[in-house]
């Protein structure tokens, strides 16, 4: 069984501060998704990843693929109130349909 | 830009009754999803479709049944409503590769 762990599980921080979460598995993915999902609303993507040791920046956000393709980080610079959400992971491997998701880790940036 | 809708945002029932919860993408994606999501147990996949007519079991289907008989809509059915399907269930579609899948808003159930 694959899974995929996620940290920290709580971030609480103040608007301006620099965060960085991880999800990790022992299992090799062949894809890697983030999402940020608001409370009440379904998760929405931010970005996909496939290519080990890949980088994708999407303005203050920054993924990152690990070069085994076990693991991965979302490094926000200059946090803002608007970031506040539960991030998760999710993972594609031997399935040829399903992700793997973590549980996420729940991000409050105050003002 | 890609869509998937929920046919409710909120629903109430009562214990027993029967309840269809619809989903609909217009991506023209094969794979579609429902699951549900609790506090503490994260993402939960109940089934999923990867065609017409075809359906697979998730990791919690007990209590559940689904219908495709169209690409674009999926439908979650809850045979007789219990209080512990009181959930979030979101919907999600997808292509094959690289499987990233797009969600609907949520359904919040709430069985009395």
């Amino acid at each position: 069984t694959q899974l995929l762990e996620q940290s920290p599980q709580f971030l609480s921080i103040q608007e301006g501060e620099n965060l960085t979460v991880y999800c990790n598995s022992s299992s090799v993915f062949s894809s890697l998704q983030w999402y940020r999902q608001e409370p009440g609303e379904g998760p929405v993507l931010l970005v996909t990843v496939v290519t080990g040791g890949e980088v994708k920046k999407l303005k203050r956000l920054t993924f990152q693929f690990g070069d085994a393709r076990k693991d991965s980080s979302l490094h926000i610079t200059a946090a803002q109130p608007g970031d506040t959400g539960l991030y998760l992971c999710a993972g594609g491997g031997g399935s040829n349909y399903k992700l793997t998701f973590g549980k996420g880790t729940l991000l409050t940036v105050n003002p | 830009d890609v869509k998937v809708t929920q046919s409710s945002r909120y629903l109430v029932k009562r214990t027993g009754e029967k309840v269809f919860l619809e989903c609909v993408q217009d991506m023209d994606h094969e794979n579609m999803f429902w699951y549900r999501q609790d506090p503490g147990l994260g993402l939960r996949l109940i089934y999923f479709s990867y065609d017409v007519k075809m359906k697979e079991k998730g990791d919690i289907p007990e209590g559940y049944s689904v219908s495709r008989e169209k690409k674009e809509r999926f439908s979650l059915i809850l045979e007789s409503a219990s209080t512990n399907q009181t959930s979030m269930y979101l919907c999600a579609s997808s292509i094959t590769a690289p499987k990233t899948q797009y969600f609907g808003p949520g359904t919040r159930l709430l069985v009395l």
